[in-house]
């Protein structure tokens, strides 16, 4: 099965700066990214996904990357703000499989 | 439209005793999801539903755990002689056709908490 691995498992940022979180999977068979938000008590939302055909993919102030070689892709987000702290799981499919991270709690310090 | 809704939303029992889940997908989704998500950690996927198919249980982590999908719509999830280490919180989700590239809508999720 398909295995993906996200760091940091923590970051803290200062508002207005950038936050990185990347994930590696085992599965070259992938080919379906996607990244979600939770909010403490919250379910899981959607925030952006990637599909193995494409190389980046920019939604305002969030981008993923996919490096399909290296089997590695990243969640960015640029100019953080408050209501950006969460925990963001990234995941990855084997047809109609999610296998997802461990999980990046995100704090953006005011 | 509705989302995806889970009932109860929060359960505590003791242990040994059964417990059972809801999740109410959304209307035309055809295929519907369990994941566990223990504190502090990633979603575990347990079962899968497409269709009239047979559900892939691959995930489901002893027989004490089941799940049925009634008419293609709402689901329960089941867990018989519930111990500590199942204390979670139980997260269904739907998809419109179930592919590997199909985006998955998550309810709010039934914490439930095993004394």
């Amino acid at each position: 099965g398909e295995n993906v691995e996200q760091h940091p498992s923590t970051l803290s940022v200062q508002e207005g700066d950038s936050a990185v979180i990347k994930c590696t999977y085992s599965d070259s068979a992938s080919n379906y990214f996607p990244w979600y938000k939770q909010e403490l008590g919250k379910r899981p939302q959607l925030i952006i996904d990637i599909r193995s055909n494409v190389g980046e993919k920019k939604d305002q102030r969030i981008a993923v990357t996919l490096n399909k070689t290296a089997k590695h892709f990243s969640l960015h987000i640029t100019e953080t703000q408050p209501e950006d702290s969460a925990v963001y799981f990234c995941a990855a499919t084997l047809g109609y499989k999610l296998s997802f991270g461990a999980g990046t709690t995100v704090t953006v310090r005011a | 439209g509705a989302g995806v809704s889970q009932s109860p939303s929060n359960k505590v029992t003791e242990k040994g005793k059964d417990v059972e889940l809801r999740c109410d997908p959304i209307s035309g989704h055809t295929a519907l999801y369990w994941y566990r998500q223990s504190l502090g950690q990633g979603l575990e996927f347990l079962i899968y539903f497409q269709g009239n198919s047979a559900p892939d249980k691959s995930g489901l982590p002893s027989d004490r755990f089941s799940a049925e999908r009634t008419g293609g719509s709402v689901s329960t999830l089941t867990i018989q002689r519930t111990q500590q280490e199942d204390s979670a919180v139980y997260l269904c989700a739907s998809s419109p056709q179930g592919t590997g590239a199909d985006t998955q809508y998550f309810g709010p999720g039934t914490r439930l908490t095993v004394l």
